[in-house]
């Protein structure tokens, strides 16, 4: 069964990027499937931000693709989401997470604070 | 933007029907996905493509759909289904491939 975790810093100051990674055990990245990014605010509802095929080939929320930019490394299995010139607006717990036409498989998310 | 627009709350009584509506214009077009999500949790499947429900989901929860407006279906309510539903869906253009609802949150009295 596969499993998705989260990592990354829990505090980034405004202005600055956040990196956030996602490590996946139980199924092999380069096999197929999409793997995406979710975030959730503090009390509010869930916003898709992006995804990635395993070739690279990427797709964007229209309303944060100026700021994000997400990658993939296969040899280590893993998947990375970067979000530039952060504001107090982008505090949220951010999921990882494997996409497939049968829904998606969630890692359990992590809290990241936007805050100097 | 593409919306899906779902009500903000539901409340219902134990051993009764909850019913959660969302609508987009893409839906006749587009499958839709449900996701139960308890406080500190992670989301959960309750049901794909439309009306599908993933195995170790209970039998009351059920999905279907009708033009521009999926429904949510739990039959039975128990204690236990009080949380947020999300449903998930895409635009048909391409621009919007995945996109969240607003969120139910179902409240059993």
């Amino acid at each position: 069964q596969v499993q998705l975790q989260e990592s990354g810093p829990g505090l980034v100051k405004p202005s600055e990027t956040l990196s956030l990674t996602c490590t996946v055990s139980g199924y092999s990245i380069s096999s197929g499937y999409y793997w995406g990014w979710i975030r959730q605010p503090p009390g509010k509802g869930l916003e898709w931000i992006g995804s990635i095929y395993h070739s690279g080939s990427t797709y964007y929320n229209p309303s944060l693709k100026s700021r994000v930019t997400i990658s993939v490394d296969t040899s280590k299995n893993q998947f990375s989401l970067k979000l530039s010139s952060v504001t107090a607006a982008d505090t949220a717990v951010y999921y990882c997470a494997r996409v497939m036409g049968a829904g998606w498989d969630w890692g359990q998310g992590t809290m990241v604070t936007v805050s100097s | 933007s593409y919306e899906l627009t779902q009500p903000p709350s539901v409340s219902v009584s134990p051993g009764q029907t909850a019913r959660i509506t969302c609508s987009g214009d893409a839906l006749p077009k587009q499958y839709a996905y449900w996701y139960q999500q308890k406080p500190g949790q992670a989301p959960v499947l309750v049901i794909y493509k439309d009306s599908e429900r993933p195995s170790g989901i209970p039998e009351r929860f059920s999905g279907s759909s009708s033009g521009t407006t999926v429904t949510l279906t739990i039959s039975g309510v128990q204690a236990e289904d009080e949380a947020d539903y999300y449903c998930q869906s895409a635009d048909s253009s391409g621009t919007y491939p995945d996109v969240f609802g607003t969120g139910t949150k179902v409240t059993v009295l």
